[in-house]
């Protein structure tokens, strides 16, 4: 069973269209965060949920907005798509947020704006 | 300053060998260390994590040590194998509002030669 599951796996799409990133964990984690992956492979932050509220917002463009409808869910929406919003986003969960608490990464989805 | 330094950003080791990859950080709030492994089309995966208060950490063929004075860790990985092959990111934990914050490395492109 897939414990963080994102899906689509892959999402082409043109420059100024709107597109969501879904994301489930059926782990029962409290937290939940975005990550943004260059294509250098640098791995970013880019928020962070905790019962369904926002904890950590890092310096990210208002087109995107994170949405959590519960706490196994943290979708990621995009607004007016630009040329460097291509890369992979991960999706990720841990138990309680706590400092030791292990991350559990989905797949990623591979996002491509042309 | 919230960055880990990685080096080197590519590495080539025979199988067998010993592959070394390096890390440092400039922020003292950091209090948790962990390694995550990410192999091709595949989000990053624990790997092995070091507390500060420890000077080494060794599970099975991986090793961390760490420098708290010189602010520096490193993943030492014995007896190498080409299933190592992948993408390694040392990573540091900050708590922000309570919450983690994790802090990626560069990432090192390891290659192991049979």
């Amino acid at each position: 069973d897939t414990a963080v599951s994102q899906t689509p796996k892959y999402l082409v799409t043109q420059m100024g269209n709107d597109k969501s990133i879904k994301c489930e964990q059926n782990l029962g984690h409290d937290t939940m965060y975005w990550y943004k992956q260059d294509s250098k492979k640098f791995l970013k932050i880019m928020f962070s949920y905790n019962n369904k509220e926002l904890i950590i917002n890092e310096t990210v463009p208002n087109r995107f907005s994170p949405k959590s409808p519960d706490k196994a869910h943290l979708n990621l929406h995009i607004n007016s798509l630009e040329l460097g919003d291509s890369a992979v986003y991960f999706c990720a969960s841990s138990l309680k947020g706590l400092v030791r608490d292990t991350q559990y990464f989905g797949p990623g989805t591979r996002l491509t704006v042309l | 300053q919230q960055q880990v330094k990685q080096s080197p950003q590519s590495l080539i080791v025979q199988k067998g060998g010993i592959s070394i990859i390096n890390c440092a950080y400039e922020n003292t709030a950091f209090d948790y260390f962990p390694w995550y492994q990410q192999f091709p089309g595949k989000g990053p995966a624990l790997l092995i994590a070091i507390r500060p208060d420890v000077s080494e950490k060794k599970e099975g063929r991986f090793t961390i040590s760490f420098n708290k004075s010189a602010k520096q860790f490193s993943l030492h990985i014995m007896d190498s194998q080409p299933g190592d092959s992948a993408t390694y990111f040392c990573a540091a934990l900050a708590r922000i509002q309570g919450a983690q914050k994790l802090v990626f490395g560069q990432g090192t492109r390891l290659t192991i030669n049979p």
